[in-house]
């Protein structure tokens, strides 16, 4: 099955400062990459996700990346607010069939603060 | 809208207790999901439903039972649970389990089992 390794499990930055978490996928299936944003006491929210037909997308302040050679992804956050403190999954899915069918296999999660 | 709710936020029970979850979604989503989640940890899938019926059981022990009695709604019937059940219990939908549609997720129900 599908393995999601997710680093640093813990970031600290300043306000203003950009924040990166990487990811790396196992299987060369996974064509979905989302990422989930929680905050203490709610639900994941989803902020950006990307598709394997391409290397790079962009949301404000987010942007996400995308190595399908590497196997890796990864969330880019410039500017960040003390509001964006909170701990953030990647996650990977292979959505064209087999056993993991409506899977989404997440990595172990980044806790990032803000310090204003 | 992109909105799931659940309810209760909160739930305690005994070992002994039968409770349900519940969660609702408006979008025309055809697949529904249930989650758990430990404390800081990913959410563990349980459950998934595509078009009201069960597609994916992730192995999960016959005191969580999952109904879904239509395309908007989906329950999870708790019985004789354990202390170590206790944890965020998270409902999610996406427009198919197939395909690479958003999955959304509601605020979850946080479940102590006494």
């Amino acid at each position: 099955g599908e393995n999601v390794e997710q680093h640093p499990s813990t970031l600290s930055v300043q306000e203003g400062d950009s924040a990166v978490i990487k990811c790396t996928y196992s299987d060369s299936a996974s064509n979905y990459f989302p990422w989930y944003k929680q905050e203490l006491g709610k639900g994941p929210q989803l902020i950006i996700d990307i598709r394997s037909n391409v290397g790079e997308k962009k949301d404000q302040r987010i942007a996400v990346t995308l190595n399908k050679t590497a196997k890796h992804f990864s969330l880019h956050i410039t500017e960040t607010q003390p509001e964006d403190s909170a701990v953030y999954f990647c996650a990977a899915k292979d959505s064209l069939g087999g056993t993991s069918y409506g899977k989404l296999t997440f990595g172990q999660g980044t806790i990032l603060t803000v310090h204003p | 809208d992109t909105e799931v709710t659940q309810t209760p936020k909160h739930l305690v029970m005994g070992m002994t207790n039968k409770k349900s979850l519940k969660c609702e979604q408006h979008m025309g989503h055809r697949a529904m999901y249930w989650y758990k989640q430990k404390a800081k940890k990913p959410p563990e899938l349980m459950f998934v439903y595509s078009y009201e019926k069960l597609s994916i059981n992730e192995s999960v022990p016959s005191r969580f039972s999952p109904e879904c009695p239509n395309s908007s709604l989906l329950n999870l019937h708790l019985h004789a649970l354990q202390p170590e059940d206790s944890a965020l219990y998270l409902c999610a939908s996406s427009q198919t389990s197939g395909g690479s549609g958003e999955q959304f997720f509601g605020p979850g129900t946080r479940l102590t089992v006494l």
